[in-house]
C-alpha cells in the first residue's frame, strides 16, 4: 500500500488567513483526492486532483476557496483560503489504486482550528 | 436521497462476539465499489475491505467479511470474534463508475464500542 504523509499535522490559524496543506506519496499515483471531515461528521470529497490537469471540484466547493496544485505524480497541495471558524476540520488526502488492488488509502490528516 | 446509509449511530458489543454493521447504498450505475474504513480515536482512516459490484463472491479480509446483497443494495460489514481494539468509528463508502475513476461518498458512520 502507498505511504502518504501530510504537512502540517495540525495548525491553529486566525480567520481571514490562508493555510496550504501538503500531501506526499511514496509512489507515483494517477489520482489524488482531498476530503474534509468536520467535527463529529463523516468525510466529504472536496476535489479530485490529477497531474497535468485542473482539479475537479465537488458541488459546494470552489477553486477560489480551495485551490489545489498537483505538480507531479507524488505530490499535491490544498490551500484553505480566507479561513473562517467554519473551516475548522480535518483535511485528508487520499490516493487512488496502484497496482492490482482496488482501494483508496488515506493520509494521516491535517487538523485545522480557525479562531 | 442519501447515497450511503448507515442506520446504527452507535453499537455496544461484548468482546469475542460477532458484530454486523449495516450499510445500504443507492446508485443507478452498474459499476461501483463499496469500501469499509475504520477510524480510531487517533483519527487515521484505515482501509478494511472492498467489494466490487461485479464480484461474484463476498469479500473477506481476516476477521472482516462483507455481506454483499446486490438486489437489496446492502453491504454489511461483519467482524468476527470482536476485540477491544475494534472500538472505533466505522464508515461505509461507495465509488460510482468504473474502478480507479473517482472519489468516495461516505456514510455517516457507526461508533462501535467493544465491552470487556
Amino acid at each position: 500500500s502507498a505511504v502518504i504523509s501530510q504537512k502540517p499535522s495540525r495548525d491553529i490559524c486566525q480567520r481571514g488567513t490562508s493555510l496550504t496543506i501538503q500531501c506526499q506519496v511514496d509512489s507515483q499515483v494517477t489520482m489524488m483526492f482531498w476530503y474534509r471531515q468536520q467535527p463529529g461528521q463523516s468525510l466529504t470529497l472536496i476535489a479530485t486532483a490529477n497531474q497535468g490537469s485542473e482539479a475537479t471540484y465537488e458541488s459546494g466547493f470552489v477553486i477560489d476557496k480551495f485551490p489545489i496544485s498537483r505538480p507531479n505524480l507524488t505530490f499535491s497541495t490544498l490551500t484553505v483560503s480566507n479561513m473562517s471558524p467554519e473551516d475548522s476540520s480535518i483535511y485528508l488526502c487520499s490516493v487512488g489504486p496502484s497496482g492490482g488492488q482496488e482501494t483508496q488509502y488515506f493520509g494521516p490528516g491535517t487538523r485545522l482550528l480557525v479562531l | 436521497a442519501q447515497k450511503i446509509t448507515q442506520t446504527q449511530p452507535g453499537m455496544f458489543v461484548q468482546e469475542k462476539e460477532a458484530v454486523t454493521l449495516d450499510c445500504t447504498y443507492d446508485t443507478s450505475d452498474p459499476s461501483y465499489g463499496l469500501f469499509w474504513y475504520k477510524q480510531p480515536s487517533s483519527g487515521e482512516m484505515i482501509f478494511l475491505i472492498y467489494q466490487g459490484s461485479y464480484d461474484q463472491q463476498n469479500a473477506t479480509e481476516g476477521r472482516y467479511s462483507l455481506n454483499f446483497q446486490k438486489a437489496r443494495k446492502s453491504a454489511n460489514l461483519v467482524i468476527s470474534a470482536s476485540q477491544l481494539g475494534d472500538s472505533a468509528m466505522y464508515f461505509c463508502a461507495m465509488r460510482e463508475g468504473p474502478p480507479r475513476a473517482d472519489g468516495l461518498t461516505f456514510g455517516k458512520g457507526t461508533h462501535l464500542i467493544i465491552q470487556p
